[in-house]
């Protein structure tokens, strides 16, 4: 059975960069026909999609962080990561990583990791 | 942008009740709608895609149905497991997700 783990700083500072990763284990990140994405849920609020990398290789963002955001795969570690520049407290959030199925539900979620935004 | 509005936003039942969630999008998505239930401190779990396809494992108490802009989620006898927060998921033009609706005890 496929585990994510997320994990990066829990604390970020205003107009810095927030990079997280994803660990994926018990299965290749490689495999084909599996994509992957990220997605945030701010404290006490609704769920929003940042954005999935599809095993063909293309790559589609939330067009309200589209110029903000980058994913990206590292096969040799295994891992999923995202980096989404500009942060201001609107980005405090629990941030999860997720592995789609088919066309493209979140079939296995990370527990998610909390990240905060303040001086 | 495709907009998901689910209701009711809040829900009060009992154990043992049929519950029925809606969800409508502002657009036809087809049947490129997932449900997830999600419980506090705990990530979403799947339940079920491509509108009313169970995902393994998930009891067949659970059932969803619709295409185009409605759809249902529903549960035939609400267990005390259930209680929890219910979000929809369009997946026909890049992703967005329902408000959630919350699932409590009467």
């Amino acid at each position: 059975q496929v585990q994510l783990q997320e994990s990066g700083p829990g604390l970020v500072k205003p107009s810095e960069t927030l990079s997280l990763t994803c660990a994926v284990s018990g299965g290749s990140i490689s495999t084909s026909s599996y994509s992957w994405g990220w997605l945030r849920q701010p404290p006490g609020k609704g769920l929003e999609w940042i954005g999935s990398m599809f095993y063909r290789g293309s790559i589609n963002y939330n067009p309200s962080l589209n110029s903000r955001v980058s994913i990206s795969v590292d096969a040799s570690k295994n891992q999923c990561s995202l980096k989404l520049t500009s942060v201001t407290a609107a980005d405090t959030a629990m941030y999860y990583c997720a592995r789609l199925a088919g066309s493209g539900h979140f079939q296995h979620w990370g527990q998610g990791t909390l990240v905060t935004v303040s001086s | 942008d495709i907009q998901m509005t689910q209701s009711p936003s809040t829900l009060s039942a009992s154990v043992g009740d049929r519950v029925t969630i809606t969800c409508r999008a502002s657009q036809s998505i087809s049947s490129w709608l997932a449900w997830y239930q999600q419980k506090p401190g705990k990530a979403p779990k799947l339940l079920i895609y491509k509108a009313s396809t169970l995902e393994s494992g998930v009891p067949s108490r659970f059932s969803g149905s619709g295409s185009g802009t409605e759809f249902t989620l529903t549960i035939s006898s609400l267990q005390p497991d259930d209680f929890a927060t219910y979000y929809c998921q369009q997946y026909n033009t890049y992703s967005t997700f329902g408000g959630g609706t919350k699932v409590e005890i009467k």
